[in-house]
C-alpha cells in the first residue's frame, strides 16, 4: 500500500475562498482521522470517522469547516470561507480498529496558505 | 479521560551523547503508547509502540523506550545521538483500540556538532 495520500501538497489561496483537502486512507483502514498542525496550537485532532461514519467533529473549530467521508477510500475537509487563521498544516491519519497495530498512520500533510 | 505531558519542550544534545526525551500519561485504560517523529516540513513518522507486551520498547534509527506503570512514564532514548535525529518529537497515548489519539505538546531535539 502506498500509505495515507493527501492532495494538494501545498494550496494557496484569497481570503474568502473554498478550500477543499483530500484525503485517500489506507485500505482496509477502519477510522480516518483529520489534524491541524500550528506553531500555536501543535497538533489538534478535527474530526475523525470510523466506517465512513462522523464519530466526533467536536474539535471542528466552527461551521466554516466541514469534513465527508463518501466511502471508504476517500474523505475531503473543505472549509468556505477560507480566513488567514486557516494557515496551517492540515494531516489526515488512518487506522485499523482493535489487534496489536493499532497505531496511526499519518500522510504528508497540506500546507495551507490564506492570504 | 486521557492526557499527555511531554516534560521539555526543547533538548538539545551534542553528536554522539546520550538522548532522553521525557513522557508522561494518564489514562483511565490500560494504554497503548507511542512515539512519532516528525522532520521539518515532513508529515509524522511511527517510532515505536508499546501495547502491553514487552515492557521495554525497540524502534527504528536506534531508539527505545520504556514503559514504567508505577511512574506513568515513557520515556524515550537513544544511546547516541545522531545529527540525522533532529527533530519534533511526539509521545501518543491512546485507548489501544485503532482510536482516541492524544498527543503531547511536542519536544523539539537539537543535535549540535
Amino acid at each position: 500500500d502506498a500509505g495515507v495520500i493527501q492532495s494538494p501538497r501545498h494550496e494557496v489561496t484569497e481570503m474568502g475562498q473554498e478550500v477543499t483537502l483530500r484525503c485517500k486512507p489506507i485500505s482496509g483502514h477502519d477510522y480516518l482521522f483529520w489534524y491541524r498542525q500550528t506553531m500555536m496550537r501543535g497538533l489538534e485532532l478535527l474530526i475523525y470517522f470510523n466506517n465512513n461514519v462522523p464519530i466526533d467533529d467536536s474539535g471542528m473549530p466552527e461551521d466554516r469547516f466541514s469534513a465527508k467521508m463518501p466511502n471508504a477510500s476517500f474523505s475531503t475537509l473543505k472549509i468556505q470561507p477560507s480566513e488567514p487563521r486557516d494557515s496551517a498544516v492540515y494531516f489526515c491519519a488512518s487506522s485499523l480498529a482493535g489487534g496489536q497495530n493499532t497505531e496511526a498512520f499519518f500522510g504528508q500533510g497540506t500546507r495551507l496558505t490564506v492570504v | 479521560a486521557q492526557s499527555v505531558t511531554q516534560l521539555d519542550s526543547h533538548v538539545s544534545v551534542s553528536e554522539g551523547t546520550p538522548v532522553l526525551l521525557r513522557c508522561n500519561y494518564s489514562s483511565s485504560y490500560s494504554p497503548s503508547l507511542f512515539w512519532y517523529v516528525q522532520h521539518p516540513n515532513k508529515g509524522l513518522q511511527l517510532l515505536l509502540k508499546y501495547t502491553s507486551a514487552a515492557t521495554l520498547v525497540k524502534g527504528i534509527n536506534g531508539f527505545e523506550a520504556e514503559f514504567k506503570k508505577s511512574e506513568t512514564s515513557f520515556h524515550l532514548t537513544k544511546p547516541s545521538a545522531h545529527m540525522s535525529d533532529a527533530a519534533e518529537y511526539f509521545c501518543v497515548v491512546s485507548r489501544g483500540n485503532g482510536q482516541n489519539f492524544v498527543f503531547g505538546p511536542g519536544t523539539r531535539l537539537s543535535v549540535l556538532p
